[in-house]
């Protein structure tokens, strides 16, 4: 079956411009998460969506970044105005069940993101 | 808020040894602890848990983590490596609570040398 997938695997821009980042999660899966990992580090928890909503958004860094699941389904992340601190490897995953009930997170192979 | 702390960011062992890989957390209520691990150029998969049921929680490729509350620690251990078993591991913990929110730690780089 298939896992989560994200588009572009991998994204170079300049600075300044706008940038959107998709996932696709497996079918199904209600819980959707999106991480940013910067070289040498652990996963940075950015924001997650129970269904349509975004059950937490705390991780977001500031409003230049938002991130949008309108059916359920796919989500986008999207950042404006892109910096060079924004470079990092973009995770998304997703969850069947919630993690405080010690469901597992499936993630996708990310999306590199170079601003330069 | 919960934490964990991954003490020792690269780690090296023969194969055939004893791995042992660090993770203390931090929580103000019980927590469920999760080690993943991320093979070069793949995602994070899930190795072991913790949800309070075993303190000593078996998960795939041979490794295994207990829990231990009066250390606050969850220790992912593998009585013997193999060279497949370099990777990046993460101890991630998440507090119960309302939120669903999972905290990863720093990562450890695990080495096997032949």
């Amino acid at each position: 079956g298939a896992g989560v997938s994200q588009t572009p695997s991998n994204k170079v821009t300049e600075k300044g411009k706008y940038v959107e980042l998709r996932c696709d999660p497996i079918s199904g899966h209600t819980a959707l998460y999106w991480y940013r990992q910067s070289l040498g580090q652990g996963p940075e928890f950015l924001i997650y969506f129970q269904g349509t909503g975004a059950a937490d958004d705390s991780g977001l860094p500031n409003d230049r970044f938002f991130a949008v699941r309108p059916e359920g389904s796919v989500s986008t992340l999207k950042i404006q105005r892109t910096e060079r601190g924004d470079s990092a490897m973009y995770l998304c995953a997703s969850s069947a069940s919630r993690t405080s009930q010690g469901g597992e997170l499936f993630f996708g192979e990310g999306s590199r993101l170079t601003v330069l | 808020a919960q934490s964990v702390t991954q003490l020792g960011s690269h780690v090296s062992v023969s194969e055939g040894a004893l791995v042992l890989l660090r993770c203390n957390y931090s929580s103000s209520v019980p927590p469920y602890l999760f080690w993943y691990v991320q093979y070069p150029n793949q995602g994070l998969q899930l190795l072991l848990k913790y949800t309070s049921a075993a303190t000593l929680v078996k998960g795939i490729n041979g490794f295994e983590a207990e829990f231990k509350k009066s250390e606050t620690s969850f220790h992912l251990t593998k009585p013997s490596a193999h060279m497949s078993d370099a990777a990046e591991y993460f101890c991630a913990v998440t507090n119960g609570g309302n939120t669903d929110k999972l905290i990863f730690g720093t990562g450890t780089r695990l080495q096997v040398f032949p």
